[in-house]
């Protein structure tokens, strides 16, 4: 059984801070995305990284693939309430079957 | 395009009741499937399809029923509601290197 291990679990901080998360495993997966999921809504796609050592840059948030795609981190630069909500990863670990294994997430709240 | 719908929005059952969860796909997915999220338990998934007329079992299917007749439904049956079914159910959509979720119901079993 693939697991993906996210921490910290809670993390609560004044806007304008930098924040990491990560997203670990024991297991190889073709593909990593992260979702960010609002109170009440269903998850967003915020980006998906396939190549071992792939940075992306989406605004304030940056997206790292562990070069031995076993793991990812997430960071936002100078937090803002809006950043506000549950950040899930997810692995993919290919095949046709199209299963990805979920983290629990991280819970972020950035305080005005 | 409105992705994944998803209906109804809210839901209360007593035990022992039934009811189909919809949903619905316009991006030509063949992928499709349910998951339940429950506090501290994460995103569970129940079952799921890859393509019309296939269906299989996720990590907790167990009191549900799934059929797949075209590519854009794929509905979830609850046969007879228990408590412990009650939860935020969510359908998603996949693509190659994404997948989309719909608006979730809530649903209440008393």
């Amino acid at each position: 059984t693939q697991l993906l291990e996210q921490s910290p679990q809670f993390l609560s901080i004044q806007e304008g801070e930098n924040l990491t998360v990560y997203c670990n495993s024991s297991s190889v997966f073709s593909s990593l995305q992260w979702y960010r999921q609002e109170p009440g809504e269903g998850p967003v796609l915020l980006v998906t990284v396939v190549t071992g050592g792939e940075v992306k840059k989406l605004k304030r948030l940056t997206f790292q693939f562990g070069d031995a795609r076993k793991d990812s981190s997430l960071h936002i630069t100078a937090a803002q309430p809006g950043d506000t909500g549950l950040y899930l990863c997810a692995g993919d670990s290919g095949g046709s079957n199209y299963k990805l294994t979920f983290g629990k997430g991280t819970l972020l709240t950035v305080n005005p | 395009n409105a992705g994944v719908t998803q209906t109804p929005k809210f839901q209360v059952l007593k035990t022992g009741q039934s009811m189909t969860l919809q949903c619905a796909q316009d991006m030509n997915h063949e992928y499709m499937s349910w998951y339940r999220q429950d506090p501290g338990m994460g995103l569970r998934l129940i079952h799921y399809s890859v393509g019309a007329g296939i269906t299989d079992q996720g990590e907790v299917p167990n009191g549900y029923n799934v059929s797949r007749s075209t590519t854009e439904d794929f509905p979830l049956r609850l046969l007879s509601a228990a408590p412990s079914q009650t939860s935020v159910y969510f359908c998603a959509s996949r693509g190659i290197y994404e997948q989309y979720f719909g608006p979730g119901t809530r649903l209440t079993v008393t």
